[in-house]
Order: structure tokens, then sequence, then C-alpha cells
């Protein structure tokens, strides 16, 4: 089974400055996706940002981005230039493949808040 | 642009009683999947149906739990005598085919069970 840990509880950060969030998975597959979830006091998900495991370049999405480490995996989300709507939890979570059933595996989440 | 619904927004409802969480996928997308969040806790995948059956189910998916896609739009799942600890929040998610693995959320129900 696979296994997904986030181990900051909470983060604060300063607006505008950068702040990264951890993540580590455990699996033995080779074939899978990796995803960070934003969900805010609304308790909505919202799809931050997602990364193919067999792609080596780390994804990014405007001022989102992640660090990918497939040996040692870790999958760590970059936030630039922080907002005060940056303030939520943030979910990573793994996914096998693309089999109909895949479901996500989600981390325990970070809360993350953005201090003015 | 399109979005994945869910009806109620809210509800609450006496231990035993049954109850059906509504969603609306997104109208293209064939991949269906019912998650729920305790409070405070992390998100924990239930169920996942596609064409028409269930494709994969968690341990926490007993027999008190039942999905189904009654028409072309709507995906359901049911609670039939529901326990204090199902209050929680459930949420709907969707994916496309093709190659696209993002799984859209829904808003979610909040199940409050009194």
């Amino acid at each position: 089974a696979q296994t997904v840990t986030q181990s900051q509880p909470e983060m604060s950060v300063q607006e505008a400055e950068t702040v990264t969030l951890s993540c580590t998975y455990d699996t033995s597959e080779n074939n899978y996706y990796l995803f960070w979830y934003k969900q805010p006091p609304s308790r909505q998900m919202i799809l931050v940002i997602r990364q193919e495991a067999y792609k080596q370049q780390n994804a990014t999405e405007n001022r989102f981005s992640v660090n990918f480490q497939k040996a040692a995996k870790s999958f760590s989300l970059k936030i630039s230039d922080s907002q005060l709507g940056d303030t939520a939890m943030y979910f990573c979570a793994f996914m096998l493949g693309e089999t109909s059933g895949s479901r996500l595996t989600f981390g325990e989440g970070t809360q993350l808040t953005v201090n003015p | 642009e399109p979005e994945v619904t869910q009806t109620p927004s809210h509800q609450v409802t006496q231990m035993g009683q049954e109850v059906i969480l509504r969603c609306v996928p997104i109208s293209n997308h064939l991949y269906f999947y019912w998650y729920r969040q305790i409070l405070g806790q992390k998100v924990e995948f239930l169920v996942s149906f596609y064409n028409n059956e269930i494709s994969e189910k968690s341990e926490i998916f007993d027999d008190q739990f039942s999905v189904e896609r009654p028409d072309g739009s709507n995906f359901t799942l049911k609670i039939r005598s529901t326990k204090l600890e199902d209050s929680a929040m459930y949420f709907c998610a969707s994916r496309a085919t093709g190659g696209l693995v993002e799984q859209f959320f829904g808003p979610g129900t909040r199940l409050t069970v009194l």
C-alpha cells in the first residue's frame, strides 16, 4: 500500500516571501502521479499542481513549483511571492498509474498561514 | 468552466436514518469517486466507479454504503443506517479519460449525524 507523509502540521510565511511545504511518499511502483491540493476555509479541494513520475522536469504553475526527487521519494511544494489568499490547508496526494480505480492517497496536510 | 456540484451542502440526520448524498460530475468525465474527511483529519478514499460499476473500494466502504449512477448525470452515495462516526465532509470527484489524471472535487456535503 502507498503512504504519504507530511511532517509539517503548520507553517507560516510573510506575505511576498517564499515557503516550501514538504511531502514524502512510499511506493514500490514506478508509474504514478503526485499532486498538491489546496483546501481553504471553505473546505473546497482545489488542485494546485501535478507531477508525473516519469518526468524528470519539475512541474510549475505560476507561483507554484515542485521539487520532485524520485529516488528520495520526496515531493515538496514551493510557493513564491506568497499571497494572503494562499492561506489554506495543503494536501499532498499520490495516485497510481491510470487504471480506472486509481484512488488518491492523501497526506495529513499542512496548514499554511500567510501573514500580512 | 465546468465543475462538480454536490447537494445538499449540509445534511443533518438522526443516527440510524438513511441518507443520500448527490453529485453531478463534470459532463464528459467517466471516472467518479467519493472521499470523506472527518473534521481535522486527512481526506480518505471511499470508492471509485467506472462503466457503471465499482472499480475499487476502501475498508471504510462497508455494507452500509452504496453508490449508484441512476441517470446520465447524477452519482449518489447512500448510507443505509447512519452512525455517529459517519459525521464528516463527503467529497465527490470526477476524472476524464484519455490520459487526463486530475481528479476534480465538488464543494462537499457536510454530514452531521446526531
